[in-house]
């Protein structure tokens, strides 16, 4: 079974800066997906960035990157320039292929609260 | 495009009631999802479809819970009859088996009294 693990309940950045919120996971899969989603005090949740686990290259998504390391099953997501709206729960999600293809693993969140 | 579209935002019953929730994926898409979130146990899957079909149910809490897929632009998640432990946002979400990514509907939020 797939795990998502998110170890920082709460993070916290002032405005403008710089801030990286962590997630590690645990799979058998060796082709898969990986998913940052954000959701708003609105309670969409909206999906920020996306990395296919057979692409070396980082995703990038104008001021959102992730450094995503394959081997230790890291992925963790930078938010540059942050803005008072990206407060919000963000959500590591991972969708493995296989007999659980489709299916999405989420995290537990990582509230981020932006400073103004 | 539009998006994933719910029905309603909002529904407010009293225990014992029926309670229907609507959902109508993005055009092509052939995964249908259903989704609770509340503070206690955050996000948990109920229920998803392929091509119309449910393919895992495991998650449906119990048999109080139901839900149908009669064709490719609609699908219900019903709840007969609710009590107050189900009071929880219901999402429902939709997604092309290529790409992987699961697109959300803005919620409905169930408060059952």
């Amino acid at each position: 079974a797939q795990t998502v693990t998110q170890s920082q309940p709460e993070m916290s950045v002032q405005e403008a800066e710089t801030v990286t919120l962590s997630c590690t996971y645990d799979t058998s899969e060796s082709d898969y997906y990986l998913f940052w989603y954000k959701q708003p005090p609105s309670r969409q949740m909206i999906l920020v960035i996306r990395q296919e686990a057979y692409k070396q290259q980082n995703a990038t998504e104008n001021r959102f990157s992730v450094n995503f390391q394959k081997a230790a099953k890291s992925f963790s997501l930078k938010i540059s320039d942050s803005q008072l709206g990206d407060a919000a729960m963000y959500f590591c999600a991972f969708n493995a292929g296989g007999t659980s293809y489709g299916k999405l693993t989420f995290g537990q969140g990582t509230i981020l609260t932006v400073h103004p | 495009d539009a998006g994933v579209i719910q029905s309603p935002r909002h529904e407010v019953t009293e225990m014992g009631q029926e309670v229907t929730l609507r959902c109508k994926p993005i055009s092509g898409h052939d995964y249908l999802f259903w989704y609770r979130q509340t503070m206690m146990r955050g996000l948990e899957l109920l229920i998803y479809f392929n091509n119309n079909v449910p393919i895992d149910d495991s998650g449906m809490p119990e048999d109080r819970f139901s839900a149908k897929m009669p064709n490719a632009s609609f699908s219900t998640l019903k709840i007969q009859p609710s009590e107050p432990r189900d009071s929880a946002v219901y999402f429902c979400a939709s997604s092309l088996v290529s790409r992987g990514e699961q697109y959300f509907g803005p919620g409905t939020r169930l408060t059952v009294t």
